[in-house]
């Protein structure tokens, strides 16, 4: 099946410094949502955006829906050992109701202590 | 429950077994959705249900899968005949409505 193009693949970084990842589609979005998923566990919301140019935080993250809606990307601030995990952006075409959620790949994050 | 649950955890199968996974979604959840995810991979979607109407299965891979919701609740996923290639971990969603997916912690599925 169709699945979005994440990069990088997998990163390893210092604790402490920034992060940035990226995910590009094909097809148009008009949601685009950020989860991590931790080993062993299902993929956690991050982050929602619903709207071309928006830009979002929670706490140390930030995300940016692309104005193309073809992209988004995802940035952590001064990383710390609990960020690691598998990062996924994933799409919808709309922002509510049902509609069919398009995954990642996912970006693999190692922090070095 | 606080969140969604997924029994078993672990499942191990021979090659043309039959294997049923269950999900318990979160009370009072509308919408369930089914999502396979190959090593290395992200969840891919294989069924949706809103209540106890499966709307959408074109995710699924093959009609050795089966996916059921008889009471608008829990929800069991089925795999006849299981193949190798039906080794993934297997995660379930609920969703109020509003669109947020709250994930369970998913079953990992071996074949021999």
């Amino acid at each position: 099946g169709q699945q979005l193009n994440q990069s990088p693949q997998s990163m390893f970084i210092q604790e402490g410094e920034d992060v940035s990842m990226n995910c590009t589609s094909s097809s148009i979005f008009n949601t685009w949502l950020w989860y991590k998923q931790d080993p062993g566990e299902g993929p956690v919301l991050l982050i929602a955006l619903y709207k071309a140019g928006e830009l979002t935080s929670n706490g140390r993250l930030t995300a940016q829906f692309g104005i193309t809606r073809k992209d988004s990307f995802l940035n952590i601030s001064a990383s710390i050992p609990s960020d690691v995990g598998i990062y996924f952006c994933a799409g919808r075409p709309n922002s509510g109701g049902y509609q069919k959620v398009t995954f990642g790949i996912g970006t693999k994050l190692q922090v070095i202590p | 429950g606080a969140g969604v649950s997924q029994s078993p955890r672990y499942k191990v199968a021979k090659r043309g077994q039959d294997v049923a996974l269950r999900c318990d979604p979160i009370s009072g959840h509308v919408s369930l959705f089914w999502y396979q995810q190959a090593l290395g991979q992200g969840p891919e979607f294989l069924t949706y249900f809103q209540n106890e109407a499966q709307l959408d299965k074109s995710g699924l891979p093959s009609d050795r899968f089966f996916a059921e919701r008889p009471e608008g609740s829990v929800s069991t996923l089925k795999i006849q005949r299981t193949q190798q290639e039906d080794s993934a971990v297997y995660l379930c969603a609920s969703s109020s409505g509003d669109g947020t997916q709250y994930f369970g912690p998913g079953t990992r599925l071996l074949v021999l």
